[in-house]
């Protein structure tokens, strides 16, 4: 089975541009996650999503940051404009059912971002 | 407020020796618990989790994991580690809530 897919794998842009990164969750995973991984504040979790619908957003560090999930099987994370402080990877994660729950989290390959 | 710790940045192993990396939980309620691993340009993998029952629970590539209610612990064991097993590993758990991931310590398994 298909894990989940991220796109694209690598961005490298210019401060100042619009980013949007992609999510494929699995197949009839019902909730979809979005982290931020860097080596100075770990692993963060942005946003989340149940069924389709943002749950729980308070993660967003500003209002530049924003995610949307038209249907089941697809997510985007979008930076506008972008700064250099966004560097960092971006990982989708899916999982089956309720997002609180005991069944485990699928992680992407991420988005490793650099903005110049 | 519930909290995942990791109290080890880095834990550096010879191959063949055993292995522990240390979590302790702060989670109302009953807490089910898991390990990831994560190694160099790959997200995070499910390796094992605890829900109820068996306080051993064994996982994925000879890792296990034992569950201290008492210590709020879960550490993440190996009877023998490999090169291989070099990675970053993070702790994370819930209940109520969302899963708080720890912050991640890494292994370092050297020949």
């Amino acid at each position: 089975d298909a894990g989940v897919i991220q796109s694209p794998r690598h961005e490298v842009t210019e401060m100042g541009q619009e980013v949007t990164l992609r999510c494929k969750p699995i197949s009839g995973h019902n909730s979809l996650f979005w982290y931020r991984q860097t080596m100075m504040r770990g692993l963060e979790l942005l946003i989340y999503f149940n069924n389709n619908v943002p749950i729980d957003d308070s993660g967003m560090p500003e209002d530049r940051f924003s995610a949307k999930m038209p249907n089941a099987s697809f997510s985007t994370l979008k930076i506008q404009p972008s700064e250099p402080r966004d560097s960092a990877v971006y990982f989708c994660a899916s999982k089956p059912g309720q997002v609180v729950g005991n069944q485990p989290q699928h992680f992407g390959d991420g988005t490793r971002l650099s903005i110049l | 407020a519930q909290s995942v710790a990791q109290p080890e940045d880095q834990v550096n192993v010879a191959e063949g020796n055993p292995l522990t990396v240390k979590c302790t939980y702060s989670v109302s309620g009953n807490p089910y618990l898991f390990w990831y691993v994560q190694y160099p340009n790959r997200g995070l993998q499910f390796l094992l989790k605890y829900i109820t029952g068996d306080n051993l629970v064994k996982g994925s590539y000879g890792f296990e994991a034992e569950f201290n209610k008492s210590q709020t612990s879960f550490h993440l064991k190996k009877p023998s580690a490999l090169v291989s097993d070099s990675a970053l590993y993070f702790c994370a758990g819930g209940s109520q809530g969302n899963l708080i991931f720890g912050k991640g310590t890494k292994l370092s398994v050297k020949p």
